[in-house]
């Protein structure tokens, strides 16, 4: 009964590579958000999509390129790795457009570029 | 741009004292959210706040959403062990969902 799930937990690759992050969740959400946590534990917003729909673009790098085959999976692909793209990465969603912005987080996915 | 500052940024308590965290922010928002973060886990909601002024409990935890609309505070009673943990503010202003967070302020408590 999970209710936003992330794979992979760990993620280790070497700088330059292309890798995914997936997520799901099954509260019936029509929002998802990409967090990125830094080593200093700070959370800060990448993107929010709503109903297949880009809502928040940070000002992120465009090598990360998100993507919503629906409203439960928002999946994160990032291009040509770098050392400090290292980071822990949160899918979360909520009921936003309920005017409910309280939003649950996934377990993380820690991307470790060597 | 938005930013909300939280303090303390570290507490080191012994088990039973209560406990107060605080955030400020330089503008107004019209929501304020409290969140646990546990080692290698993502953080849980303990407490929306959505009215000015508004005061809300979940057990042993308090948290209030400032009159003035541009702070927070939350409040731990008793504290246990297992409240040991990072504990972040949120507040979010328009209605794109987006949320910015607090430093976090990190909680030991003795036994």
């Amino acid at each position: 009964d999970t209710a936003v799930s992330q794979t992979p937990k760990y993620l280790v690759t070497q700088m330059g590579n292309d890798k995914s992050i997936k997520c799901e969740q099954n509260l019936g959400h029509d929002t998802m958000y990409w967090y990125k946590q830094d080593s200093k534990k700070f959370l800060k917003i990448m993107f929010s999509y709503n109903n297949k729909e880009l809502i928040i673009n940070e000002t992120v790098p465009n090598r990360f390129s998100p993507k919503s085959p629906d409203k439960a999976h928002l999946n994160l692909h990032i291009n040509s790795l770098e050392l400090g793209d290292s980071a822990v990465y949160f899918c979360a969603s909520s009921h936003r457009l309920a005017g409910d912005n309280e939003q649950f987080f996934g377990p993380g996915t820690r991307l470790t570029v060597l | 741009g938005q930013q909300l500052n939280q303090s303390p940024q570290s507490m080191f308590i012994q088990e039973g004292e209560d406990v107060s965290m605080n955030c400020t922010s330089s503008s107004i928002f019209n929501t304020w959210l409290w969140y646990k973060q546990d080692p290698g886990e993502g953080p849980v909601l303990l407490i929306a706040l959505y009215k000015a002024g508004e005061l809300t409990s979940n057990g042993r935890l308090t948290a209030q959403f400032g009159i003035t609309r541009k702070d927070s505070f939350l409040n731990i009673s008793a504290s246990i062990p297992s409240d040991v943990g990072i504990y972040f503010c949120a507040g979010s202003s328009s209605n794109t969902g987006k949320l910015i967070f607090g430093q976090g302020t990190t909680l030991q408590v003795k036994p």
